[in-house]
């Protein structure tokens, strides 16, 4: 069983839609990320937050909003997305570079996402 | 930059023979994290294996080895005996070690079919 949590695992919105997805680990990691991933394709970063702080944003659209509750939460506030936008989500976790640790994330199920 | 490379994008095997896939890596730097994941299709990323790059012993897990060899930037990944529920998708990812390794640099990704 996986350790990182992701709600929905399914999702499918209008273009209009505010929704939001959401991510828990109770592993003490001290960052998580937002990952996306198009069909047949590897996954591509989003944002990572570390310390509860946003340390990377990949360029990312401002119709994804990310947000970083507690050490243990990571959200991603969807508003007014594309067709295109259409993907797997996937959150992960891991403790922060720098830190003596093992280096691998561990992944979520992902949120599977269908904009109309 | 950073750069890894899965030439085999796909590749199909009968049950209980071996198969190989291939990882090229690209990097300046001199220490880093290689890692295998493995996708099935119900999305998530598995965790395989994590070697760091100064330390070139070669790893077995049961069925799964893994070939580091640091002269020609190779991660092999070698599934002995393949069976059915080893089919997903393969990626090879490369990590910085360090303050700013935040992120995880993946190959395209091999698809793997194991047929009965």
């Amino acid at each position: 069983d996986t350790e990182v949590t992701q709600t929905p695992k399914h999702l499918v919105m209008g273009m209009t839609n505010k929704k939001s997805l959401k991510c828990e680990q109770h592993m003490g990691h001290r960052a998580m990320y937002w990952y996306k991933q198009k069909a047949k394709k590897p996954p591509e970063l989003m944002f990572v937050y570390s310390y509860e702080k946003l340390s990377i944003n990949e360029s990312v659209p401002s119709r994804f909003s990310p947000e970083c509750p507690n050490s243990s939460l990571l959200n991603l506030h969807l508003h007014a997305l594309q067709p295109e936008d259409s993907a797997l989500y996937l959150c992960a976790s891991s403790q922060p570079p720098g830190t003596q640790v093992t280096g691998e994330l561990f992944f979520g199920e992902g949120s599977r996402l269908t904009v109309l | 930059a950073q750069k890894v490379t899965q030439a085999q994008t796909e590749i199909s095997v009968v049950e209980k023979e071996d198969v190989t896939l291939d990882c090229v890596y690209e990097t300046r730097d001199t220490t880093y994290y290689l890692f295998w994941y493995k996708q099935p299709p119900s999305g998530e990323l598995v965790f395989l294996i994590r070697r760091n790059s100064f330390d070139e012993q070669n790893e077995i897990s049961g069925r799964y080895s893994w070939n580091f060899q640091k002269s020609t930037s190779s991660f092999n990944f070698t599934i002995t005996a393949s069976q059915v529920v080893d089919s997903a998708v393969y990626f090879c990812a490369l990590r910085r070690i360090g303050d700013s390794g935040y992120a995880l640099n993946f190959g395209k990704g091999t698809s793997l079919l194991v047929t009965p």
